[in-house]
Parts: structure tokens; C-alpha cells; sequence
């Protein structure tokens, strides 16, 4: 199975918004709602911020938020802040009762 | 809180077993409600799902690693456990433990980082 795609950075400055793209198929993205998308500070594990594609689990600031387009997930990041820099990574279930992971975006607070 | 925890050796030599546990805690691993899955890292790369256990024992795999892994589970201990065999320097990752529900890998492990050197 192939990584869904993503960009390898984004970057804002503080206060803007910015949209990180995962495009997929119609085998994972396209075909399901069981779209996440997880947080990584360097040296720690990933920490879920959306899943079920627009759903935000507890404690998660409501400056994430998610939306997909047929085969493409999108995670938006509004009023950016410097806590916010970190990578970013998508996760789809697939039709092979499998997970596949994105390659993974750097946002950078500039 | 559920919580995880990764345990094993950090090194292992290329062609052996890799071995490792995950003692879930504040949560059962028999819970209808999760999955149990393993993800790894190398080292200044992205993460790879590697396949996950289900409660009623299930097991669900990575097609490129399906030939050299098993998850398995011990109810007793809440643990469950991956391995992977035949291992090469490619297989040097962090590895992460996770719960996983409808909404995705909800709760990780802190990680463990694995070596595989002679």
C-alpha cells in the first residue's frame, strides 16, 4: 500500500491559517470517514487532533479542524501560533482492512 | 487514562527477532471498545503502520511486513506483544505502541528505540 501524500512543509506566520492537504484513493481517503490526523513534537510520540475527519478529541484546541473533498483530507491550523510548530501526519483505514499513514508535513511558524 | 508503555532491547542483531511488549494500563486490552496496534519511525522519517490485534484476537498486517510479523496478546498480563523476524539495519525505527478505535490511534506509547546492528 502507498503513503498518502502530503507536502513535505507549510508554513505561516502567527495569527494566520494554513491548510495541510493528504490526498489519497478511493481504496482509503475517498472511500472512508476513518480520516485522522496526529500532532509530532520532535522526540515524542504523535498525538491525535482530528479523527473520523472533522471530529476534535478532548482537550484539543478548536483552532484544528478537519474536512475532506473525495480522495483529499485537509487539516487547518487558524490563528497559528509558535506551539503549533511541529509535523504533521494523516491516517486513513484502507479496503484492505489495513491503515496507511501520509508522508508527513513540517508547519513552520515563521 | 489509558496508558501504554513499550519494553524490550534496544538492540538487536540483523537476521534475529525482534521482540516487544506493550502493558497497557487504566484500560483492558479484552475491551470491545479498542484495537491494539503497532506503528514504527526510523530515524528522521515518517511513521509506518504495522498491523494491529483486535480483542476477539484478529490480526491485521502491513502487507510489505505481513511475511515477518506476528502481534499477539496475553489477556493475564494486559500486554500485547509484536515480532518481527529476519530484521535488517531498514527495520532500525522507533516503534510506538497505540490504542486504536473508530476515530483512529487515540493513545500512543512513549516509544522505544530498536537498533539493529551487529
Amino acid at each position: 500500500q502507498s503513503a498518502l501524500t502530503q507536502p513535505a512543509s507549510v508554513s505561516g506566520s502567527p495569527g494566520q491559517s494554513i491548510t495541510i492537504s493528504c490526498t489519497g484513493t478511493s481504496s482509503d481517503v475517498g472511500g472512508y470517514n476513518h480520516v485522522s490526523w496526529y500532532q509530532q513534537h520532535p522526540g515524542k510520540a504523535p498525538k491525535l487532533m482530528i479523527y473520523e475527519v472533522t471530529n476534535r478529541p478532548s482537550g484539543v484546541s478548536n483552532r484544528f479542524s478537519g474536512s475532506k473533498s473525495g480522495d483529499t483530507a485537509s487539516l487547518t491550523i487558524s490563528g497559528l501560533q509558535a506551539e503549533d510548530e511541529a509535523d504533521y501526519y494523516c491516517s486513513s483505514y484502507t479496503s484492505s482492512v489495513t491503515y496507511v499513514f501520509g508522508t508527513g508535513t513540517r508547519v513552520t511558524v515563521l | 487514562q489509558l496508558q501504554l508503555q513499550e519494553s524490550g532491547p534496544g538492540l538487536v542483531k540483523p537476521s534475529e527477532t525482534l521482540s516487544l511488549s506493550c502493558t497497557v494500563s487504566g484500560g483492558s486490552i479484552s475491551s470491545s471498545s479498542y484495537h491494539w496496534g503497532w506503528i514504527r519511525q526510523p530515524p528522521g522519517k515518517g511513521l509506518e503502520w504495522i498491523g494491529n490485534i483486535h480483542y476477539t484476537g484478529a490480526t491485521y498486517y502491513n502487507p510489505s511486513l505481513k511475511s515477518r510479523v506476528t502481534i499477539s496478546a496475553d489477556t493475564s498480563k494486559n500486554q500485547f506483544s509484536l515480532k518481527l523476524n529476519s530484521v535488517t539495519a531498514a527495520d532500525t525505527a522507533v516503534y510506538y505502541c497505540a490504542s486504536i478505535t473508530a476515530g483512529g490511534f487515540d493513545m500512543w506509547g512513549q516509544g522505544t528505540m530498536v537498533t539493529v546492528s551487529s
